[in-house]
C-alpha cells in the first residue's frame, strides 16, 4: 500500500519559472491537503480539498493554485516562482475531517528557488 | 500572540530519561489535540490523539491536555535513541463541518545512547 506519493522529491527552480508538484493517494480519501514547512516555522496550510472538484484556500495560498479532478490526485501549481517559495512541501490526505482522524503525509518535495 | 506556541529545542537527553514536550495555545475553540512525530527528511506521522481534557497513554507515551490552562504535554518514558525526531503538536476545531490542523513549530528531540 503506497499511501501518499509525492513527486518530485527535490527540485531547483529559477525565479519566474513555473512547476507542478504532484500528489497522489491510493487510500480513497476524500480530504487532501498541501502544507509547506519552513525551517523553525512549523507546517502552514496552503490549500485543501474535501472532495473531487472542491478546493479551498488555507492560511498561505498566495502564489499557488490547485485542482482536484479525481479523488486520487491533488497537484499544486507554482506560477512565477519566487525565493520566498523555497520550502519543503507536504501533501497529506485523510478519511474524515482532521478534527478526529489521522492525516497521512507524503515524503515531501524539497524546492529551492534561486 | 501566535495560536500555538512550542519550544523548538533541541532537547538533548540520555537514553532512558523521561522526556516532557509541551505546547500552549490561545484559541479556546480547539477541541482535538494531536502529536505528530517527524523523522529527518520524512513526512509527519500521527503519534497520539486526544479529545478535550485528560490523559491518554499508549505504551511509553502519555498525552495530557489541560484545556483550562490551554496547555498540552507529551511524556515519553524510558526514551530510546529511536525516539530522536521532531515532535509537532497539532490542534483542530470543527468549523462548518470540516476542519484543518494548526501546528506548533515542533520540538527537536535528541536521545543519546
Amino acid at each position: 500500500n503506497a499511501g501518499v506519493t509525492q513527486t518530485p522529491k527535490f527540485r531547483i527552480l529559477k525565479i519566474g519559472q513555473s512547476m507542478t508538484l504532484q500528489c497522489t493517494q491510493d487510500m480513497n480519501h476524500n480530504y487532501m491537503y498541501w502544507y509547506r514547512q519552513d525551517p523553525g516555522m512549523g507546517l502552514k496550510l496552503i490549500y485543501y480539498s474535501v472532495g473531487a472538484g472542491i478546493t479551498d484556500k488555507g492560511e498561505v495560498p498566495n502564489g499557488y493554485n490547485v485542482s482536484r479532478s479525481t479523488t486520487e490526485d491533488f497537484p499544486l501549481r507554482l506560477e512565477l516562482a519566487a525565493p520566498s517559495q523555497t520550502s519543503v512541501y507536504f501533501c497529506a490526505s485523510s478519511y474524515r475531517p482532521l478534527a478526529d482522524t489521522e492525516a497521512f503525509f507524503g515524503q515531501g518535495t524539497r524546492l529551492t528557488v534561486v | 500572540q501566535k495560536e500555538v506556541e512550542q519550544d523548538p529545542g533541541p532537547l538533548s537527553v540520555p537514553e532512558g530519561a523521561i522526556v516532557s514536550l509541551n505546547c500552549t495555545y490561545s484559541n479556546s475553540a480547539f477541541q482535538y489535540f494531536m502529536w505528530y512525530r517527524q523523522y529527518s527528511r520524512k513526512g509527519p506521522e500521527l503519534l497520539m490523539y486526544t479529545y478535550s481534557s485528560g490523559n491518554k497513554e499508549d505504551g511509553r507515551f502519555t498525552a495530557q491536555v489541560d484545556k483550562s490552562s490551554k496547555y498540552i504535554s507529551l511524556f515519553i518514558r524510558d526514551s530510546q535513541p529511536s525516539d530522536s525526531a521532531t515532535y509537532l503538536c497539532a490542534m483542530s476545531e470543527v468549523d462548518r463541518g470540516y476542519s484543518t490542523l494548526t501546528f506548533g513549530k515542533g520540538t527537536m528531540l535528541l536521545v543519546s545512547p
